[in-house]
């Protein structure tokens, strides 16, 4: 079974810190992306990166950039964490090529900023 | 531009009576179409895909879809709903061919099944 693992289930930062969320997948996949979550907006993607060192801007990039070095690791980072990003962080990997495969999800990181 | 509609947020069933989740889409060249499922505190599950091919589409858990292209539809559905199917829906389409590594979710429908 894929296994995508997030790093915390919970966190809560304060205004101003810089937070990273890590994300890490045992399957191999070249794909791996991260969602916001907030209740009647569905997810809203952040980033997404196709192989190492890529990565490509989703549909709220502001505020938040992306690292990837190694393969089955992608991390979000919250450079000055703000009150508006309080939400559900849920990070997802799939397949690449032609054929569209489907996201295998993580639990998700639940963070509040006070 | 990509997009998907879940045209309503919660869709109470009595167990036992057949359901139906809502999904359209908008997608420039051919779909690839997927649901989803989030169970309370957890993440998003895999349930069912459309590639090509046969439009009724068969998952897991005993759910369907069908898609429908001249009405930009695939809707889910389940001949006789459990209380268990209780959950968040997530209606999804790709990219298209330019654009495929990249989804596009629906804002999600609660599914309710009373006993």
């Amino acid at each position: 079974d894929v296994k995508v693992t997030q790093s915390s289930r919970y966190l809560v930062k304060r205004t101003g810190e810089k937070v990273f969320l890590e994300c890490v997948q045992d399957m191999d996949h070249e794909n791996m992306f991260w969602y916001r979550q907030d209740p009647g907006l569905g997810l809203r993607l952040i980033y997404f990166s196709y192989d190492v060192k890529m990565k490509e801007k989703g549909d709220i990039p502001e505020g938040y950039s992306v690292s990837r070095e190694k393969k089955e690791r992608f991390s979000l980072i919250l450079e000055s964490a703000s009150t508006n990003q309080t939400s559900m962080y849920l990070c997802a990997s799939s397949l690449s090529g032609l054929a569209a495969h489907e996201q295998y999800f993580g639990p998700g990181t639940r963070l509040t900023v006070t | 531009a990509q997009s998907v509609a879940q045209p309503e947020d919660q869709v109470n069933v009595a167990e036992g009576n057949p359901l139906t989740v809502k999904c359209t889409y908008s997608v420039s060249g051919n779909p690839y179409l997927f649901w989803y499922v989030q169970y309370p505190n957890r993440g998003l599950q895999f349930l069912l895909k459309y590639i090509t091919g046969d439009n009724l589409v068969k998952g897991s858990y005993g759910f369907e879809a069908e898609f429908n292209k001249s009405q930009t539809s695939f809707h889910l559905k389940k001949p006789s709903a459990l209380v268990s199917d209780s959950a968040l829906y997530f209606c999804a389409v790709s990219g298209g061919i330019y654009n495929f590594n990249k989804f596009y979710f629906g804002s999600g429908t609660k599914l309710n099944v009373k006993p």
